[in-house]
């Protein structure tokens, strides 16, 4: 049983840039939730993705948006970076959408933005 | 909206001592708080606390909630240089597709 991917591992963009970050859920699990975590913050919640479609979002802008794939793989968008956007995001798949508390979390990138 | 506060937001300790970690909540119709220890990246999970089970202990962890003050506590005790870490506090509502994490506490143990 594989664990959760995460890549790349590190980034580093500028203002105005778009990004791409992507996730591999463990195996079997049908759910990808994204999380935005800055420099000495708990995580914040993005959205959640199941059976491809966007399942829930939190108090984010449009900018950021995302995919699933059918093999439950997810993507992360975020267009027009800035600043605030520097953080940690870390990926969390788990066996259904209503069971967050069973989510496993990956390892995350690191993204910058200068 | 969910809210979740911990303290204190760092704390260092000699090897040895124990520890007691803070977590206060309010959640829209409760259904879970849970502990995580977060070393480099990824955290991971170390309990979880319901209507239903109230207290955990993984060997010198433990963890304790009080559903009518609405907070939690993680103690450990005997620490250890391993022990160093955020620990975070989330919580879960019913019907919820998502956790609310605190900021987190970040323990230092020195030899």
């Amino acid at each position: 049983e594989t664990g959760v991917t995460q890549s790349p591992t590190h980034l580093i963009k500028t203002r105005g840039q778009q990004v791409t970050l992507r996730c591999s859920s463990q195996s079997g699990h049908n759910t990808v939730s994204w999380y935005q975590q800055a420099l000495g913050q708990g995580p914040q919640f993005i959205f959640q993705y199941y059976r491809e479609e966007e399942n829930g979002r939190g108090n984010f802008p449009p900018r950021f948006s995302g995919l699933q794939f059918p093999n439950y793989s997810s993507e992360l968008n975020v267009n027009a970076l800035e600043l605030d956007d520097s953080a940690l995001y870390l990926c969390a798949s788990s066996l259904d959408p209503r069971d967050p508390e069973g989510q496993f979390f990956g390892p995350g990138t690191r993204l910058t933005v200068l | 909206e969910d809210k979740v506060v911990q303290s204190p937001l760092s704390l260092v300790v000699h090897e040895g001592d124990t520890v007691t970690l803070n977590c206060s909540y309010e959640v829209t119709n409760f259904r879970s708080l849970l502990w995580y220890k977060q070393e480099k990246k990824a955290p991971t999970f170390l309990f979880m606390l319901t209507s239903s089970g109230i207290e955990k202990k993984s060997g010198r962890l433990s963890s304790i909630l009080d559903k009518k003050e609405l907070f939690s506590i993680l103690n450990i005790t005997a620490t250890q240089t391993g022990d160093s870490a955020i620990y975070l506090c989330a919580v879960g509502g019913a019907g919820s597709y998502q956790l609310t994490f605190g900021k987190g506490t970040k323990l230092s143990v020195i030899p």
